[in-house]
């Protein structure tokens, strides 16, 4: 069985400060993570995913994230925050070895960047 | 606009009442989905279609529910004599041909209200 956790209902931090929302995945083989965005009244967008290779992952408006095996993470960074990143975040992981093609989801993250 | 589009935004309905909505996926992606995604949840996985095959059913596809891609193109979800418990946000995601682990564009969905 797949899941994915996202401990912090909400994440505040102010404006320029770097941020981290935090996700940890169970799976039963290798897995496929992703973050997406979710802003008011729009439809969920891609930020980034993991698939193999490199740990840390590069996406839109500057987010990062970094795949951690051993800990089974997969936390979304950015140096910076702007107010325009206040948003809901979810992360989502696919099981490559049940051969299912969906995401499974987290219950999401709001994040609110202070001024 | 050329993403994925779905029809109604909004949809309030009585109890036991039939409802449709629909999805246009973005023009060639050839993988369609619908999610569900209430209050303080993240988005869960009801169906998946490849072209017009329905290749994945959710158990929380109950028999109340159908959909259809009967052209490969746009898509249908019906939910037959409806419940209270059917409230939610109904989305629709597409990807295109290629590797499963392609990220998915999401519509901004159908709100439904059942009363």
């Amino acid at each position: 069985a797949q899941s994915v956790a996202q401990p912090e209902d909400q994440v505040n931090v102010a404006e320029g400060n770097p941020l981290t929302v935090k996700c940890t995945y169970s799976v039963s083989g290798n897995p496929y993570l992703f973050w997406y965005v979710q802003y008011p009244n729009r439809g969920l967008q891609f930020l980034l995913k993991y698939i193999t290779g490199d740990n840390l992952v590069k996406g839109s408006y500057g987010f990062e994230a970094e795949f951690n095996k051993s800990q089974t993470s997969f936390h979304l960074k950015k140096p910076s925050a702007l107010v325009s990143d206040s948003a809901l975040y979810f992360c989502a992981v696919r099981d490559t070895i049940s051969g299912a093609n969906n995401l499974f989801f987290g219950t999401g993250t709001r994040l609110t960047v202070i001024p | 606009d050329t993403g994925v589009s779905q029809d109604p935004r909004h949809k309030i309905t009585k109890r036991g009442q039939n409802v449709t909505f629909r999805c246009d996926p973005i023009s060639e992606h050839n993988r369609l989905y619908w999610y569900r995604q209430t209050l303080g949840q993240g988005p869960e996985f009801l169906t998946y279609f490849q072209n017009e095959a329905q290749l994945e059913k959710s158990r929380l596809l109950s028999d109340r529910f159908s959909a259809e891609r009967p052209k490969g193109s746009f898509s249908t979800l019906e939910i037959q004599r409806t419940e209270q418990g059917d409230s939610a946000m109904y989305l629709c995601a597409s990807s295109p041909r290629g590797a499963v682990n392609e990220k998915l564009f999401f519509g901004s969905g159908t709100q439904l209200s059942v009363l």
